[in-house]
């Protein structure tokens, strides 16, 4: 199985700061990776699919990027509303794997 | 627009089996696979399996075989998802979602809840 590695684990950021959560893949996933926003309660959203396409209806300021094992989730400018968990996933191969996830809090 | 309608919460006692279910709507059922993910109170997700509704195949998490069974009734777009000789580490939320490799569309999770 293809194992997905998040860092951190948790950070806290300010209001209209920068924003970087990485993920990297045990083996190359060819940019088959995607980012879900989860917020308590409630199930999880996609953000990003494809590495660095962003999903209908999801605001400008999320961004990803990266390639071959190493990817990144970039908010540009931290929003209250975006509290959560974010997760990686691999598409490229069955079984499916995410993540372990990444807490984000508002300072 | 898409939405998937999971069933209600489930308390089960040790040994017993649970089906839980998933109705599409606002697409073409049989276009897209279903897959189904597990989530342990504040853990990571974990994939089950999934289903291609228009053939009834199926493909599972080795962790999964033989305590998952995914199905589907084409004439109600509903998926299904069986799980047998529940434990205690069976105790999770369970969501369904529509899979084209990323899961587009959630269900709004079904807490399954193993105690004796």
């Amino acid at each position: 199985d293809i194992q997905m590695t998040q860092s951190p684990a948790s950070l806290s950021a300010s209001l209209g700061e920068t924003v970087t959560i990485q993920c990297q893949a045990s083996e190359d996933i060819y940019s088959g990776l995607a980012w879900y926003q989860q917020k308590p309660g409630k199930s999880p959203q996609l953000l990003i699919y494809g590495a660095s396409s962003l999903q209908d209806g999801v605001p400008s300021r999320f961004s990803g990027s990266g390639s071959g094992t190493q990817y990144s989730l970039k908010i540009s400018s931290m929003q209250t509303e975006d509290e959560g968990v974010y997760f990686c996933q691999q598409g490229l191969k069955y079984p499916r794997t995410f993540g372990g996830g990444t807490k984000l809090e508002l300072k | 627009q898409v939405q998937l309608q999971q069933s209600g919460a489930e308390l089960t006692k040790p040994g017993s089996s649970v089906k839980i279910s998933c109705k599409a709507s606002g697409y073409t059922f049989t276009s897209y696979d279903i897959s189904w993910i597990k989530q342990r109170p504040g853990q990571a997700l974990e994939w089950i399996g999934a289903i291609n509704p228009g053939s009834g195949g199926t493909g599972y998490n080795e962790k999964f075989k033989g305590k998952a069974t995914l199905t589907v009734d084409k004439s109600s777009s509903t998926a299904f998802m069986q799980l047998s000789s529940l434990t205690p580490e069976d105790t999770a939320v369970y969501y369904c979602a529509r899979d084209y490799s990323v899961f587009d569309y959630w269900g709004q999770g079904v807490m399954v809840t193993v105690s004796s």
